[in-house]
């Protein structure tokens, strides 16, 4: 069955670049079609879809956070990483690793599968 | 940015009676060259992850009860409990996927009367 599970840091610094690392399994990021996205919810209020990377290594970005977000995948190990750099405290929440469901071929896309979630706290 | 806009913000219904929850968006999400809805609803339980409910917005997903149902097209979707039971409490959250920058509803609350 898919599973995901994200890793990281639970606490950041302003200003500095946060790692989250997404691990899975139950599916190939090889196959046609798959996708891996992360989204993020903070503290009591909605979710906040950032980024998704595609099997063939396209890569959609939340636009208003495009030039902070970098998203990676590493097929050998099933991982994919989020980069996000210049962490504000706006930025604490809960950060979620989903795997894509499906969609269009030139629209987004609806998450099928969910990790548990990793909490960010971004604080000096 | 597609906004999505649920209603109301939170109710509470007795255990057994209809749970009616309202997603507007401020676009159609109708696609025609293949008829489909692009909107998927969402069940988040207190301390747990998002969970698929409904997608194509009316396509249930596998496993789901089929006391789970959507409707709606265009611009103005319902997700529909037919019967509350206990394990629905939950916060629920629509989500367009038409647009490549997915959005989400501010989800409505669910309790027991």
């Amino acid at each position: 069955q898919i599973t995901l599970k994200e890793s990281g840091p639970t606490l950041v610094k302003p200003t500095q670049t946060l790692t989250l690392t997404c691990t899975f399994s139950g599916f190939s990021l090889n196959t046609n079609g798959v996708g891996v996205g992360w989204i993020r919810q903070p503290p009591g209020k909605a979710l906040e879809w950032l980024a998704l990377i595609y099997w063939n290594d396209d890569r959609r970005y939340r636009p208003f956070l495009k030039n902070r977000l970098t998203i990676t995948k590493d097929t050998s190990t099933n991982q994919v990483v989020l980069n996000m750099t210049k962490m504000d405290p706006v930025d604490t929440g809960t950060y979620y690793c989903v795997h894509r469901g499906g969609g269009g071929d030139y629209s987004g896309s609806y998450y099928d599968f969910w990790g548990q979630g990793t909490p960010v706290t971004v604080s000096s | 940015d597609i906004v999505m806009t649920q209603s109301p913000n939170s109710l509470a219904v007795s255990l057994g009676e209809r749970v009616t929850i309202n997603c507007k968006s401020s676009q159609s999400l109708l696609y025609r060259s293949n008829s489909k809805n692009y909107l998927a609803w969402y069940q988040q339980k207190p301390g747990q992850s998002p969970k698929l409910l409904i997608y194509w917005a009316s396509t249930r997903e596998s496993g789901v009860p089929d006391r789970f149902s959507g409707s709606g097209s265009g611009t103005d979707f319902t997700l529909t409990i037919s019967s509350l039971q206990a394990e629905d409490v939950a916060i629920y959250y629509c989500q367009q996927f038409y647009s490549t920058l997915v959005t989400f509803g501010g989800g409505t609350k669910v309790e027991i009367k």
